[in-house]
């Protein structure tokens, strides 16, 4: 069965420096691992995905995730950070072609908060 | 309209009465999804649909849950005899293709209160 842990609920950071969010994932075969951002009363939005490939992926608004398959990690990373960076933010992984299962599983969110 | 649209954005239901949440996918797009988002927690799936094709139903979390997408566009997700544990963010998603590395997009959510 695929499973992701984010193992922080929250991650404070000043802005203007360097924030990660953690991610690991289990699954049985290859991995397609996705983040997502959720901002206050709004649905997910999509900020990157790793398929295959190079190692570093990079999406929308500055962030970047690199992809450990020996840790078994995906965090999530941004040099600087802005305030409007503050929001929910979900990892999710697939591994469909082993299972045969299209949906995305999620973690259970980290809520980043940058403060001025 | 760009993105995936979902109605109502709100809705208030009286326990035991029945909902129906609609969704509308990106245009094209064959794969579509539901999940269940309670209050501080991450979505969980509920349905996928492969065009008109209920393909998985593993998540519906009883024969409540019903959901249907007749002409592989629009799909309906219908509550039956609401409970409060119902209460909840109802995601739609949908996908171009159903390949395991397509991008899922999802809409802004259904929020149902059941009273």
């Amino acid at each position: 069965a695929q499973s992701v842990a984010q193992p922080e609920d929250q991650v404070n950071v000043a802005e203007g420096n360097p924030l990660t969010v953690k991610c690991t994932y289990s699954v049985s075969g290859n991995p397609y691992l996705f983040w997502y951002v959720q901002y206050p009363n709004r649905g997910l939005q999509f900020l990157l995905k790793y398929i295959t490939g190079d190692n570093l992926v990079k999406g929308s608004y500055g962030f970047e995730a690199e992809f450990n398959k020996s840790q078994t990690s995906f965090h999530l990373k941004k040099p600087s950070a802005l305030v409007s960076d503050s929001a929910l933010y979900f990892c999710a992984v697939r591994d469909g072609e082993y299972t045969g299962r299209r949906a995305l599983t999620f973690g259970s969110g980290t809520r980043l908060q940058v403060q001025p | 309209g760009a993105g995936v649209s979902q109605s109502p954005r709100y809705k208030v239901a009286k326990r035991g009465q029945d909902v129906a949440l609609r969704c509308d996918p990106i245009s094209g797009h064959v794969s579509l999804f539901w999940y269940q988002q309670a209050l501080g927690q991450g979505p969980e799936f509920l349905t996928y649909f492969q065009n008109e094709a209920q393909l998985d139903k593993s998540g519906l979390p009883s024969d409540r849950f019903f959901a249907e997408r007749p002409e592989g566009s629009v799909s309906t997700l219908k509550i039956q005899r609401t409970q409060q544990e119902d209460s909840a963010v109802y995601l739609c998603a949908s996908s171009l293709r159903q390949e395991y590395g397509n991008t899922i997009y999802f809409g802004e959510g259904s929020w149902l209160t059941v009273v």
